[in-house]
């Protein structure tokens, strides 16, 4: 079955503390693995891909095949980093079609 | 450019009632695909078009319909309304059907409450 886990659902960190939200997958063949993140009172947005391999904001995420995981970290949180994250993933030529994971609410206090 | 452009943004429904939704992509996308947003499913795939086709379809029942025009503007449809029907319907536009760096634009959302 294809199914994305963010075993999370809040996650509170102190402002410069490093951050990590989990994400486990499971599917038949090579997904493309993403992380939306959704600000308050904005719509849902691309943070990064697992293919392009870059840092947004800070955050970077690695895919480990092995252990089918794709876990969202940064060094240091910032206040601005809180919002919801999704984990969501793509099947090969799958186009529009994401599952995505239940979401994890970051919090960053100050 | 012009981001995803959904309307209504925010309606209410009585049961049995039907609704219909649009979402404009973004200019020259090709690709419009749906999602139903509910604080106990998630974000759960319903649709998508490519080429005014129906491309992929997710696990919901044939009461969800939609349907995209030549200028790639879509609608999605929902008959008989259910209470579970409340939720947030996201529309979402990308250049083309393949996955490998093709990036997918949220719209805002349409809020559907059903009485």
């Amino acid at each position: 079955a294809q199914r994305v886990t963010q075993p999370e659902k809040l996650l509170s960190v102190f402002k410069g503390a490093p951050v990590e939200l989990k994400c486990n997958y499971s599917y038949s063949g090579s997904p493309e693995l993403f992380w939306y993140v959704q600000y308050s009172r904005q719509r849902l947005q691309l943070l990064l891909r697992h293919i392009s391999r870059e840092s947004i904001k800070g955050f970077t995420a690695d895919l480990n095949k092995g252990e089918t995981s794709f876990h969202l970290k940064k060094p240091f949180a910032q206040e601005e980093d809180s919002a919801m994250y999704y984990c969501a993933l793509s099947g090969f030529n799958q186009g529009g079609k994401l599952i995505f994971g239940q979401g994890t609410e970051l919090s960053v206090k100050p | 450019k012009a981001g995803v452009t959904q309307t209504p943004r925010y309606l209410i429904k009585t049961r049995g009632q039907q609704v219909t939704l649009s979402c404009s992509p973004i200019s020259g996308h090709r690709s419009v695909s749906w999602y139903q947003q509910t604080p106990g499913q998630g974000l759960q795939f319903l649709f998508e078009y490519f080429s005014e086709t129906q491309r992929n379809k997710g696990n919901f029942p044939g009461r969800f319909s939609g349907r995209q025009f030549s200028n790639s503007r879509s609608e999605m449809n929902v008959s008989t309304l259910e209470l579970g029907d409340s939720a947030l319907y996201l529309c979402a536009s990308s250049l083309t059907l393949t996955g490998a760096g093709n990036t997918i634009y949220f719209g805002e959302g349409s809020w559907l409450t059903v009485v």
